[in-house]
């Protein structure tokens, strides 16, 4: 598709169970982005990633929390024995080369409801 | 370190009627300075960005921006609002230290009424 793609669109799911959320950059872009945006509030910065360099993994709020790239392209937000804390709309986005000019587009998010 | 501000948590304007929304930011240089559109339900649009040149930028859907630097604001309007438009509204600014983060502010919620 034209734009970055993100499933499942809702999630829910109880107390203590591992989620994995999908994203599916726009193609040719190398940097791609994870946000989490709870209810009311702005987007708290998960994790980076840029072509083949190590993640900055900075944003992730705990070890529970764990994202990987695989071939340059989709990305999977793993979510370890989740809290209601949680819960969240967690936002994908991509921009062409990760500079910082360069505008991120987004996915229309994945809503994650822990019971 | 760089930071956004929106002071507006929500506006409501009526439809017709022009619009500002509000954005300061804090950095020492010059930013990269955006705007985004975000729908019920969607992921966020870029409304328009400013790098550098001409301190009010034109974007899309009517919408334009204007940088002072005096003020470190970068105030978004539209001179006559749409039901359409009602939306969130987020400023970001990012600075090219080296890194890549772009920091958003916590948004504006726009309501139109009739």
């Amino acid at each position: 598709g034209a734009g970055v793609s993100q499933s499942p669109s809702n999630k829910v799911t109880e107390k203590g169970k591992d989620v994995e959320l999908r994203c599916d950059p726009i193609s040719g872009h190398t940097a791609l982005y994870w946000y989490r945006q709870s209810l009311g509030q702005g987007l708290e910065f998960l994790i980076y990633f840029q072509g083949n360099s190590a993640p900055d993994k900075s944003g992730l709020p705990s070890d529970r929390f764990s994202a990987e790239r695989t071939g340059g392209s989709v990305s999977t937000l793993t979510i370890q024995r989740t809290q209601q804390e949680d819960s969240a709309v967690y936002l994908c986005a991509s921009s062409l080369d990760g500079r910082v000019g360069q505008p991120q587009h987004f996915g229309d998010g994945t809503r994650l409801s822990i019971l | 370190a760089q930071s956004v501000t929106q002071p507006d948590i929500h506006i409501t304007v009526s439809e017709g009627a022009s619009l500002e929304l509000r954005c300061n930011y804090s950095y020492g240089a010059t930013p990269y300075l955006f705007w985004y559109v975000q729908s019920p339900g969607q992921g966020l649009q870029l409304l328009l960005k400013y790098f550098s040149g001409d301190t009010l930028v034109q974007g899309i859907k009517g919408f334009e921006a204007e940088f002072k630097r005096s003020q470190s604001s970068f105030n978004l309007r539209k001179p006559s609002v749409h039901w359409s438009d009602a939306a969130e509204y987020f400023c970001a600014v990012g600075a090219d230290t080296g890194g890549f983060k772009t920091i958003f502010g916590a948004g504006t919620r726009l309501f139109v009424k009739a």
